[in-house]
């Protein structure tokens, strides 16, 4: 079946406390992102990634990482959250040719709660 | 720029009303993508529907119809005989054709079915 798989769903931790968000695509795409959700301002893009070794910020970068050492990985790191990072996180991929009929394919998000 | 406006930020209607939900975009692409998800309280993003920025065909889905205007840069949402399954948060979002950024999102309707 195919999926973009996350993890953890759920988090709650602290200020300052390093922490990693999985995920994992089993259908070969090249191109991966990451967004974050929050009331009243929708879906925003934090990074993408077109392929391996290669990633680029997207609207709010501040405050995360990414890295893309394998096509079917790319996780997001908080090296020292804060609480304005409490959000609903998604991971999402799809086919690098935007022009293929494939949607992008999200994952089934990640709460994260920073105290 | 690109941007996606839902200027409805919750409706609420009574079963089997009809109901529409309104998305107005902007991009300076020729080649774009517009794309409606729904988000039910479970919190995963469902695809409901893409169109390419050639083809403004209106479509029918069930109990679902977009319409899809270049003229007024829209891409309306309409539900038929709503039912309370409807009940969700619905986003428009817009993808350009060069593939660089990833989808830029409305900040989503919240759409209340009251049996």
């Amino acid at each position: 079946e195919a999926q973009v798989t996350q993890n953890p769903r759920y988090l709650i931790t602290v200020t300052g406390k390093k922490l990693t968000v999985t995920c994992s695509q089993n259908m070969n795409h090249e191109y991966m992102s990451w967004y974050r959700q929050d009331p009243g301002l929708g879906l925003r893009q934090i990074y993408y990634s077109m392929n391996v070794e290669v990633t680029d910020k997207g609207d709010v970068p501040e405050g995360y990482k990414v890295s893309r050492k394998e096509k079917r990985n790319f996780p997001l790191i908080l090296e020292s959250p804060s609480p304005n990072q409490t959000s609903l996180y998604f991971c999402a991929s799809s086919p690098r040719d935007t022009h293929s009929n494939q949607p992008q394919h999200f994952g089934d998000g990640t709460r994260l709660s920073i105290l | 720029a690109q941007k996606v406006t839902q200027a409805q930020t919750e409706i609420s209607v009574v079963e089997k009303e009809d109901v529409t939900l309104d998305c107005v975009y902007e991009t300076r692409d020729t080649t774009y993508y517009l794309f409606w998800y729904k988000q039910p309280p479970s919190g995963e993003l469902v695809f409901l529907i893409r169109r390419n920025s050639f083809d403004e065909q209106n479509e029918i889905s069930g109990r679902y119809s977009w319409n899809f205007q270049k003229s007024t840069s829209s891409f309306n949402f309409t539900i038929t005989a709503s039912q309370v399954v409807d009940s969700a948060v619905y986003f428009c979002a817009l993808y350009s054709g060069g593939g660089a950024d990833g989808l830029t999102f409305g900040k989503g309707t919240h759409l209340i079915i009251q049996p």
